[in-house]
């Protein structure tokens, strides 16, 4: 089965500067990669996503990166904040075309924090 | 997205007991799965909450220690039976939507209920 391993395990940062969180998957037949936010007492929120089509893709301050010869993504967060500050993680699927289920497979999360 | 919502919130209970979380979802939606995240841990997918079928379980998890219900599209049940420590966790509900072209939707999580086991 798909193997996730994500990395670092905790992050610290100063407001103001960047954040990179890689995550390295095993199946090559995998072809979806959601990241998720997850804060103190609540549900991971989908913060953004790449489709195996693309290479890059970017929501304001989030980009994130993929590259499947080397089967590894990554997850940009520039401009940090202090509400950035949470749990993140990355997870990968295989999804036939024409079909929506694929299992998500987990990395096993980064702790960031930001710092004022 | 959808919105989601889980029932409890959190609860503490004592070993050999059973708890039932429910989630509920204000859309139809395709899939529904549950998840288990253990303290400090990442995610691990149960089962697949399969409408008028039996759930579709994950290696490592049975049916005796986590009957499953989906009854209709928005609505699902899981149920830890004969609570132990070790289930000391926070299970999560997550959500697919109809399929809208050749990627469908991604997995929407709820908010999470928060089993203490005594």
């Amino acid at each position: 089965g798909e193997n996730v391993e994500q990395h670092p395990s905790t992050l610290s940062v100063q407001e103001g500067d960047s954040a990179v969180i890689k995550c390295t998957y095993s199946d090559s037949a995998s072809n979806y990669f959601p990241w998720y936010k997850q804060e103190l007492g609540k549900g991971p929120q989908l913060i953004i996503d790449i489709r195996s089509n693309v290479g890059e893709k970017k929501d304001q301050r989030i980009a994130v990166t993929l590259n499947k010869t080397a089967k590894h993504f990554s997850l940009h967060i520039t401009e940090t904040q202090p509400e950035d500050s949470a749990v993140y993680f990355c997870a990968a699927s295989r999804r036939a075309g024409g079909t929506s289920y694929g299992k998500l497979t987990f990395g096993q999360g980064t702790i960031l924090t930001v710092h004022p | 997205s959808a919105v989601i919502s889980q029932k409890p919130s959190r609860d503490i209970c004592q070993r050999g007991t059973s708890l039932t979380i429910q989630c509920q979802v204000d859309s139809q939606v395709t899939m529904m799965f549950w998840y288990r995240q253990q303290p400090g841990q990442s995610l691990t997918l149960i089962a697949t909450a399969n409408q008028g079928s039996e759930a579709t379980y994950e290696s490592g998890f049975v049916i005796d220690k986590f009957p499953i219900s989906r009854p209709n599209l928005t609505f699902s049940t899981l149920t830890v039976s004969n609570m132990s420590p070790e289930d000391s966790s926070i299970y999560l509900c997550s959500v697919e939507g109809p399929n809208t072209g050749m990627w469908g939707e991604t997995q929407y999580f709820g908010p999470g209920t928060r089993l203490l086991v005594l």
